[in-house]
C-alpha cells in the first residue's frame, strides 16, 4: 500500500532560525514527490516538484532534497519568517496515483 | 477573477438534508478532484474528473455524487449529510493527468453537518 509519512506531525520555531521537515514515503513506481504550502483557512500552494533524477531544488528559502534510494525528502527553510507559519504537505505520485501525507504545522513565534 | 473558485465558504446543515458544493475553475483545466480534509487524516480524493461527462471514483466517495456537464464547473452533492462528512472541502484542477502536472486548489468550503 503506498504511503507517506511527515515528522515532525507540529513545530515551533522562533523567527529567523532554521528547520527541516522530513518526509518519508512508499510509493511504487514512483514518478514524482511534490512539496506543498497551506495557509490556514486556504488551500495548498506547490512550492516544489522532485523527479527520482533529482537530488535538491531550492525555491527562494525553501530547499527540497530528495533520495530515491532511501525514498526520503526533506524540505528545509532557512531564516524562517512568520508567513512561513503554515501546514507543509508532502505528497508522492506513483504512476497514476497520488498519496498524501498528512503534514506538519509549523509555527514560527517572534 | 482567473482561478479556481468554491461556494460557499462555510455551510452549516443539518443530518438528513441535501447540500451541493460548487466549484469552479477559469483554466480550461481538463482534470477536476474533489478531496476532503479531516484532522488526522490528511486530504482524501473523493471523486475526480478527466473531462465533461467522465466521472470516477477515488479513495472515500460513499455518500458522494458529482456531476461534470461543463469543464468549468464541478459541484459536489451530499444527497443526505451525515455528521461524519462534516469537513473542509477541496476542489482541484490539473491540466491533465501527466505526472509532472501541478494540482491547483481552491480556497475550501468548510461544512458542518449538526
Amino acid at each position: 500500500k503506498n504511503q507517506v509519512e511527515q515528522s515532525p506531525q507540529s513545530l515551533i520555531i522562533l523567527e529567523g532560525k532554521n528547520c527541516t521537515l522530513q518526509c518519508n514515503y512508499t510509493v511504487s513506481p514512483f514518478s514524482n514527490l511534490r512539496w506543498y504550502k497551506q495557509d490556514t483557512g486556504r488551500g495548498p500552494v506547490s512550492l516544489t516538484i522532485m523527479t527520482f533524477s533529482e537530488n535538491t531544488k531550492s525555491n527562494g528559502r525553501y530547499t527540497a532534497t530528495l533520495d530515491a534510494d532511501t525514498k526520503q525528502s526533506s524540505l528545509h527553510i532557512t531564516a524562517s519568517q512568520l508567513s512561513d507559519s503554515a501546514s507543509y504537505i508532502c505528497v508522492a505520485r506513483g504512476y497514476s496515483t497520488l498519496t498524501f501525507g498528512k503534514g506538519t504545522m509549523l509555527l514560527v513565534s517572534p | 477573477d482567473a482561478g479556481i473558485t468554491q461556494s460557499p465558504r462555510y455551510k452549516i446543515t443539518e443530518t438528513g438534508r441535501q447540500v451541493t458544493l460548487m466549484c469552479h475553475q477559469t483554466w480550461s483545466h481538463s482534470y477536476m478532484f474533489w478531496y476532503r480534509q479531516d484532522l488526522g487524516h490528511g486530504l482524501r480524493l473523493i471523486y475526480y474528473s478527466a473531462a465533461a461527462d467522465i466521472t470516477d471514483k477515488g479513495e472515500v466517495p460513499d455518500g458522494y455524487v458529482v456531476s461534470r456537464s461543463k469543464t468549468e464547473n464541478f459541484p459536489l452533492t451530499l444527497e443526505s449529510a451525515t455528521r461524519s462528512q462534516t469537513s473542509v472541502y477541496f476542489c482541484a484542477s490539473s491540466e491533465s493527468r501527466e505526472s509532472y502536472n501541478e494540482q491547483f486548489f481552491g480556497p475550501g468550503t468548510r461544512l458542518t453537518v449538526l
